[in-house]
């Protein structure tokens, strides 16, 4: 299947700190990618749409100025988690598509302290 | 907007009996029922889908169900093993829109051996 890589996995970071996360498509072009977020034993909520070579699409509640998304290219987009705050230590997963279907990254593991 | 809805929350099988879930959806334009496996701390897993002109589809143990009139679908797992015990979710979108899957809120399935 398609390999969708992310990077970090893990962060730690403090409070007021930004943290860039990388969503990367190895061996495909994806025009969007999706960037979601999982708190423990809960679902993947759909936090925004990355568009390449235009502005993201956020979903209502998702403050954009917060979540920075930049899709710079078709294998890479970044989401850029701004003055982060321990209620924003989550699980945040990328999905890009191909030939219809959804693939996951990795997750990266948010921590803020 | 979509709203999906996944039955039961927490599922228990004995090794070898079948496990189905179900969910619904409510917006009618959806034609993409993907289903997804996770495993703790790991990113969400393509198991199976279905479009919506098609019923049924089987792959192995797995198979998905559609009622499009009754906007239903449904995963059955057969001769269950351990190793399929995990996170399932189920998910809804409208392809024309690229894929902005919506997520049922999960269900932990138990496979007793």
């Amino acid at each position: 299947g398609a390999v969708v890589s992310q990077h970090p996995s893990r962060v730690i970071c403090k409070s007021g700190t930004s943290v860039k996360i990388e969503c990367r498509s190895l061996d495909f072009q994806a025009t969007t990618m999706f960037w979601y977020r999982q708190f423990p034993k809960q679902s993947l909520m759909l936090m925004a749409t990355s568009n390449e070579g235009s502005k993201a699409t956020y979903e209502q509640g998702v403050e954009k100025d917060k979540f920075l998304i930049n899709h710079a290219s078709l294998t890479l987009s970044t989401l850029t988690v701004t003055s982060a705050h321990p209620e924003d230590s989550s699980f945040y997963i990328c999905s890009a598509i191909l030939a219809g279907g959804a693939y996951f990254g990795p997750g990266t593991r948010l921590t803020v302290l | 907007g979509e709203n999906v809805e996944q039955h039961p929350s927490t599922l228990s099988v004995q090794e070898g009996d079948s496990a189905v879930i179900k969910c619904t959806y409510s917006d009618s334009a959806s034609n993409y029922f993907p289903w997804y496996k996770q495993e703790l701390g790991k990113r969400p897993q393509l198991i199976i889908d279905i479009r919506s002109n098609v019923g049924e589809k089987k792959d192995q143990r797995i198979a998905v169900t559609l009622n499009k009139t009754a906007k239903h679908f449904s995963l059955h797992i057969t001769e269950t093993q351990p190793e399929d015990s995990a996170v399932y979710f189920c998910a809804a979108c409208e392809v024309e829109y690229g894929n902005k899957l919506v997520f049922g809120a999960g269900t932990i399935l138990r496979v007793k051996s």
